[in-house]
């Protein structure tokens, strides 16, 4: 099992959808989750974290974590063209936090 | 701050060559890490550094990759001799306290 794992996609949303991105780990002590996003040709820029079981809101964006289930995942409301991206969940890992794993991303495509 | 900085934006090298990648963090983050990213098996973490010290290198391919921090504002990812599988963007990333990494722009390898 990969420690992070991402649905490659692409998944496909029309503009003004509620777009949802999942996440899997294997840690099960893992403490802290990150999401990034990388538009093709650029590096990935951090738009989400998230500590504890539930839900975190910043604007249209919404990270969920349920720690039972090792599940992570964002919501994107009202999608825009714009967010066409690849989303990237990243985990620390338990024993080293210094050591950032991400998953292979989400191609995100948002159409008009 | 100009955020972290790589050089050469893209590097064209014929196998056997040595490769020199290049970069400068941001001022005041104590940590720097390099990954690589291909399709195939997305970001992978090379090495990092603390304090300018090497923590973990146990990413690193083989011994063709090497990887020097000689002073805060300045690493290096060398690769001696480069092959075609070594072709990948090389993305250097900085932060301090926390888990805000910043990266740079990378830098795209392509070894015929």
């Amino acid at each position: 099992q990969k420690e992070v794992e991402q649905n490659s996609g692409p998944l496909s949303v029309p503009e003004g959808a509620i777009a949802s991105l999942n996440c899997t780990y294997s840690d099960r002590v893992s403490q802290s989750f990150f999401w990034y996003r990388q538009y093709s040709g650029k590096s990935p820029e951090l738009i989400m974290s998230i500590y504890s079981n539930g839900d975190k809101e910043d604007g249209r964006f919404t990270a969920q974590l349920n720690k039972a289930s090792q599940y992570v995942s964002l919501l994107i409301r009202d999608s825009q063209p714009s967010d066409s991206a690849t989303y990237l969940c990243a985990v620390p890992r338990s024993y080293n936090t210094d050591k950032l794993i991400f998953g292979t991303g989400t191609r995100l495509q948002v159409f008009p | 701050d100009a955020g972290v900085i790589q050089s050469p934006r893209h590097e064209v090298t014929e196998m056997g060559q040595e490769v020199t990648l290049r970069c400068k963090p941001i001022s005041g983050h104590d940590y720097l890490f390099w990954y690589r990213q291909t399709m195939m098996r997305g970001l992978e973490l090379l090495i990092y550094f603390n304090n300018n010290v090497p923590i973990d290198d146990s990413g690193m391919p083989e011994d063709r990759f090497s990887a020097k921090m000689p002073n805060a504002s300045f690493s290096t990812l060398k690769i001696q001799p480069s092959e075609p599988r070594d072709s990948a963007v090389y993305f250097c990333a900085s932060r301090s306290s926390g888990y805000g990494y910043t990266f740079g722009s990378g830098t795209r390898l392509t070894v015929v």
